[in-house]
């Protein structure tokens, strides 16, 4: 089945100790990317990368680090997370064609205290 | 700017047509796409309209577009239960592998 992986779907942690989400895609697809949302925000890009170690800046970079090693997987790391990044998180991956649109992963819900 | 707007909630009662409707900033966008969030879940892509189209039809699905206002409307016919969810619409931004998302309309169907 084509799908977008993401681990883990929820994950509370304190304040300052580094985390990674993980995702993989099995699609082949060269664009991948992480978004945030947030209650009355809608979906707001973090990060994106077109094929294997390029990748670049969205909305709100801020915080927030990728990596793009291999095609199928880009893991979102936060090196020192905060409250104000206690958020929804999706991944997702895009073959390109504009009419395929990008397919989410199910999502990780984070929580910082 | 780029820009995309959505009411916040809609509800409607089963059997009826939900129109939920989006305007976006940016006129250069090749393709507006439909999006389902249902609880607990990722977004599903529904259906997509390219930019020199004015409808598109896909069974219960009608989305319209109006280049000239900047307007995107989703029509679902004969609402039902199962409808309830999040719909976000999105717009792609040329030359870039960006998508640009709306706050997302949440339509409750009630029976």
């Amino acid at each position: 089945e084509a799908q977008v992986t993401q681990n883990p779907r929820y994950l509370i942690t304190v304040t300052g100790k580094k985390l990674t989400v993980t995702c993989s895609q099995n699609m082949n697809h060269e664009y991948m990317s992480w978004y945030r949302q947030d209650p009355g925000l809608g979906l707001r890009q973090i990060y994106y990368s077109m094929n294997v170690e390029v990748t670049d800046k969205g909305d709100v970079p801020e915080g927030y680090k990728v990596s793009r090693k291999e095609k199928r997987n880009f893991p979102l790391i936060l090196e020192s997370p905060s409250p104000n990044q206690t958020s929804l998180y999706f991944c997702a991956s895009w073959s390109g064609q504009g009419s395929d649109g990008y397919t989410f992963g199910s999502g990780t819900r984070l929580t910082v205290v | 700017g780029e820009d995309v707007e959505q009411s916040l909630f809609l509800s409607v009662r089963e059997g009826d047509s939900s129109v939920i409707n989006c305007t976006y900033t940016d006129s250069s966008s090749t393709y507006l796409y439909w999006y389902k969030q249902e609880p607990g879940a990722g977004l599903q892509l529904l259906t997509y309209i390219f930019s020199n189209m004015d409808m598109k039809q896909d069974q219960r699905l009608t989305v319209l577009l109006n280049k000239k206002d900047k307007h995107l409307s989703l029509r679902i016919a004969d609402t039902q239960t199962g409808d309830s969810a999040i719909y976000f619409c999105a717009e792609s931004i040329p030359g870039t592998y960006k998508y640009i998302f709306g706050t997302g309309t949440r339509l409750k169907v009630l029976a």
